[in-house]
């Protein structure tokens, strides 16, 4: 089944300690890219990537890293998590980024206390 | 000049009668115009999307109508269902531009509740 899968699924921990919540895709898309969902102000991209080893920043990057040494990995990294990163995130692929469906995992719900 | 205004934030219809939900924007190089549709607990899923070639498009009870001048673009929701009850967000990209001016710009979403 095509899919994007992300995990983990729902995480709570504590301001300061790293984490790294994983997205696979198996579509063998190119595009990849990770939001973040609040009540009130929609979708907004935190990085994306064009294809393997090309990232580049979305609207809010601040406070994340990401890498892409696969075509089907992109983790989201949070070196020291704060709790204004509580959030829903969602992983996102497509085969291109310019006028093509976007395939979204299932979201992480984080919550940083 | 990137943004996607969308309206209204929340939407309460009965069953069987037309939600409808309204995006502008501002950036003229926008063209494609997608809609993703959000269950609770669930990733965004494509609903419908429109290139500006064209006023309107439809597909089962979901149509988009497309006004290039106006800068708007609008989802129709005919005969709606419970089933329907989600969250809608509109989006624009633009394909004139690689990087980050070629991604998806969403809308802030619309809660639709659709009362039996």
């Amino acid at each position: 089944e095509a899919q994007v899968t992300q995990n983990p699924r729902y995480l709570i921990t504590v301001t300061g300690k790293k984490l790294t919540v994983t997205c696979s895709q198996n579509m063998n898309h190119e595009y990849m890219s990770w939001y973040r969902q609040d009540p009130g102000l929609g979708l907004r991209q935190i990085y994306y990537s064009m294809n393997v080893e090309v990232t580049d920043k979305g609207d809010v990057p601040e406070g994340y890293k990401v890498s892409r040494k696969e075509k089907r990995n992109f983790p989201l990294i949070l070196e020291s998590p704060s709790p204004n990163q509580t959030s829903l995130y969602f992983c996102a692929s497509s085969p291109r980024s310019l006028g093509n469906e976007q395939f979204f995992g299932p979201g992480t719900r984080l919550t940083v206390l | 000049q990137q943004q996607v205004k969308q309206s209204p934030q929340s939407l309460i219809v009965q069953k069987g009668g037309i939600s409808i939900i309204n995006c502008a924007y501002e950036n003229t190089a926008f063209d494609y115009f997608p809609w993703y549709q959000q269950f609770p607990g669930k990733g965004p899923a494509l609903l419908i999307a429109i290139r500006p070639d064209v006023s309107e498009k439809k597909e089962g009870r979901f149509t988009i109508s497309f006004n290039k001048s106006a800068k708007q673009f609008s989802l129709h929701i005919m005969d709606s269902q419970p089933g329907d009850s989600a969250t809608y967000f509109c989006a624009a990209s633009s394909s004139l531009y690689g990087g980050s001016q070629g991604n998806l710009i969403f809308g802030k979403g619309t809660k639709l509740s659709v009362k039996p």
